[in-house]
């Protein structure tokens, strides 16, 4: 089956700055990848999605690309708050709504 | 606004028990899923349904059945829990089945304990 990494280190960053954060995917590309927040004792909430055949999605702050050569999505969010700290989930969907979600990476951003 | 509801936020069982978990959503979505969560394994797609009374098994559909009898309710079956079924357990919807819309809506998730 798909598999989803992200990093499983938290991402510790100053408040204002840029967060960087990254998911790769083996075997196949997925049609779409979505990318998702979760707070603590939360459901994850979505926030961008990016077809395949799409290298750059926007959405106030945030950025997402899709590099089907390196099999990769970078999430960025500019301008970061603390507000932004969560555990943001990739996630990547092949046939007919089949969903392979990442195990999330947690930001943290520091005032 | 979007709604996504579990019937449970915390529960308790002991194992052999037969345990429901149920889901509503209110959005007239076609799609429904349930995952459950883990640390270190993120989520894991156990059911889906994209109709009423059609499900497709996910990666880990073993110790597990669901119900779709109306399009507004899916539920989760643990026919006999067991320890290893102790996790959190998601559910999510989304519009439909080839839409360009795919984001899931979640509920808040039900985190059972399975002793």
């Amino acid at each position: 089956s798909q598999k989803i990494e992200q990093n499983s280190e938290a991402l510790n960053i100053q408040e204002g700055k840029t967060a960087t954060l990254t998911c790769n995917y083996t075997n196949y590309s997925p049609a779409y990848l979505q990318w998702y927040r979760q707070d603590p004792g939360r459901g994850p909430v979505f926030l961008l999605l990016i077809r395949e055949n799409e290298k750059e999605k926007r959405k106030e702050r945030l950025k997402v690309t899709f590099d089907t050569t390196l099999k990769q999505s970078l999430f960025h969010i500019t301008a970061s708050q603390p507000a932004d700290s969560a555990t943001y989930l990739c996630a990547a969907e092949y046939n007919f709504n089949k969903f392979y979600f990442g195990s999330g990476t947690k930001l943290n951003v520091k005032p | 606004d979007v709604k996504v509801t579990q019937s449970s936020r915390y529960l308790v069982k002991r194992t052999g028990e037969k345990v429901f978990l149920e889901c509503v959503q209110d959005m007239d979505h076609e799609n429904m899923f349930w995952y459950r969560q883990d640390p270190g394994l993120g989520l894991r797609l156990i059911y889906f349904s994209y109709d009423v009374k059609m499900k497709e098994k996910g990666d880990i559909p073993e110790g597990y059945s669901v119900s779709r009898e109306k399009k507004e309710r899916f539920s989760l079956i643990l026919e006999s829990a067991s320890t290893n079924q102790t996790s959190m357990y998601l559910c999510a919807s989304s519009l439909q089945r080839g839409s360009s819309y795919n984001e899931q809506f979640f509920g808040p998730g039900t985190r059972l304990t399975v002793l």
